[in-house]
């Protein structure tokens, strides 16, 4: 069956260091998103990309980076973790012209100390 | 600018009581709504979405919702909860131009024996 994968499902990381978090999906959908969860504002838009070389900048994009160099893939970085990123990470997908439904991973936990 | 308004962030009821979910949206155009679950430590898993025609939607679980235009509303009902749903509750919206979801603050349902 095809799926979203996050990676890794936790991480605990010092202020200052770079982090990349993983996400993979073999639906073959062109769109890709990244959202993150915080208790009181529900999911905000992170970045987002439309298909392989295409990213775009969502609404807390301050200090988040991505790159789309294949379909599958949409890693997201954290240039300089700051103890505000400190969040649950989601990544979605979906099919141009399938109404706007979004398919999620499990979640990556980040905290940073 | 498209919003999303969940306006109870707890609900609790017993087991076997009905329940509904509101949520009221802004925009400007014709939209899609969804509604979505989230276990814990889970992603969001869809629950069900309205995308034209009857107002009247069912979907997963024993779930439905009522699409008003007139007052921009798309409340979750369901008639007899029991204790497996509960979980936290998101309401989306998107409007047909672009394939972005704004979603609401979330719903915790809490459900007791």
């Amino acid at each position: 069956d095809a799926e979203i994968t996050q990676s890794p499902r936790h991480k605990i990381t010092e202020t200052g260091r770079q982090v990349t978090l993983a996400c993979h999906q073999t639906w073959n959908h062109n769109n890709m998103f990244w959202y993150r969860q915080d208790l009181g504002h529900g999911l905000r838009l992170i970045h987002y990309s439309y298909g392989v070389q295409d990213t775009n900048k969502g609404e807390v994009s301050d200090g988040y980076s991505v790159s789309r160099s294949n379909t599958e893939d949409l890693p997201l970085t954290l240039e300089s973790a700051a103890s505000s990123q400190t969040s649950v990470y989601f990544c979605a997908s979906s099919e141009p012209d399938n109404y706007n439904e979004q398919f999620f991973g499990p979640g990556t936990r980040l905290t940073v100390l | 600018a498209q919003s999303v308004t969940q306006l109870d962030s707890q609900v609790p009821v017993f087991e076997e009581a009905p329940v509904e979910l509101r949520c009221n949206y802004s925009s400007s155009v014709s939209v899609y709504l969804f509604w979505y679950v989230q276990y814990p430590n889970q992603g969001l898993q869809l629950l069900l979405k309205y995308l034209s025609g009857s107002t009247l939607v069912k979907g997963i679980n024993g779930f439905e919702a009522e699409f008003n235009k007139s007052q921009t509303s798309f409340h979750l009902r369901k008639p007899s909860v029991h204790i497996s749903d509960t979980a936290e509750y998101f309401c989306a919206v998107s409007d047909r131009n672009t394939d972005k979801l704004i979603f609401g603050t979330g719903t915790r349902l809490q459900v007791f024996p």
